[in-house]
């Protein structure tokens, strides 16, 4: 079974710039959670897509958002990027239901210059 | 404010002995918690959970004890082995929290030959 593919492993991005970052879950999962994290704050939840819809949303401003398809692979753009969204950028999958377990991706790095 | 708290940022032992790694929390509503393992530029591994009906869980070399009453848990490691050596986060989640796992700081565990 493959496992959480998140693309692409690094980026650098100027100051001001958008990006978008790739996540494609384990086959079946139909929940993607993405999760910043960064030496000072360590891991933070900021959002959890399941089949489409938005179904939670953590404490970060409004230029980080996402979308899910329908085949579960979901996307996540930050816009307008500041020197401080330098951080490692992970998505998790789950089947989405009851109580589940959570696996991550290996991360996007992402470098704001 | 940190409702889930690694007070040791590191800890080094040696190998074949016991490694305890621990983790307070303060949010009496979480329900289930579990132990993730990082290596540098990958994304955690889970590697035990426990839900808030038991006080102990046991996966080969790893157990996870929980004190609801202390809102205190640990994990064991026996014996300890070099490729233990990474860092653990510990994590927490509440009935009906989709997605957000909240986590602690983690904490450096390095397994002495």
């Amino acid at each position: 079974k493959a496992g959480v593919t998140q693309t692409p492993r690094y980026l650098i991005k100027t100051r001001g710039q958008q990006v978008t970052l790739s996540c494609s879950p384990i086959s079946g999962h139909r929940s993607v959670s993405w999760y910043q994290q960064t030496p000072g704050q360590g891991l933070q939840f900021l959002f959890e897509y399941f089949s489409e819809t938005q179904r939670n949303k953590g404490n970060f401003p409004g230029r980080f958002s996402g979308r899910q398809f329908s085949n579960s692979r979901s996307e996540m753009n930050v816009s307008t990027l500041e020197l401080g969204d330098s951080a490692l950028y992970l998505c998790a999958s789950s089947t989405g239901q009851g109580f589940y377990g959570y696996t991550f991706g290996s991360g996007t790095r992402l470098t704001v210059v | 404010d940190q409702q889930v708290k690694q007070n040791s940022p590191s800890l080094s032992v040696q190998e074949g002995r016991i490694s305890i790694l621990n983790c307070d929390y303060t949010n009496s509503m979480f329900d289930y918690f579990l132990w993730y393992k990082k290596y540098p530029a990958e994304g955690p591994t889970f590697l035990i959970s426990i839900s808030s009906i038991k006080d102990k869980n046991e996966d080969g070399r790893f157990t996870v004890f929980l004190n609801k009453s202390a809102k205190h848990l640990s994990l064991h490691i026996v014996p300890s082995q070099p490729g233990d050596s990474a860092v653990y986060f510990c994590a927490a989640s509440a009935p009906g929290s989709q997605g957000n796992l909240i986590f602690g700081k983690g904490t450096k565990l390095s397994v002495k030959p």
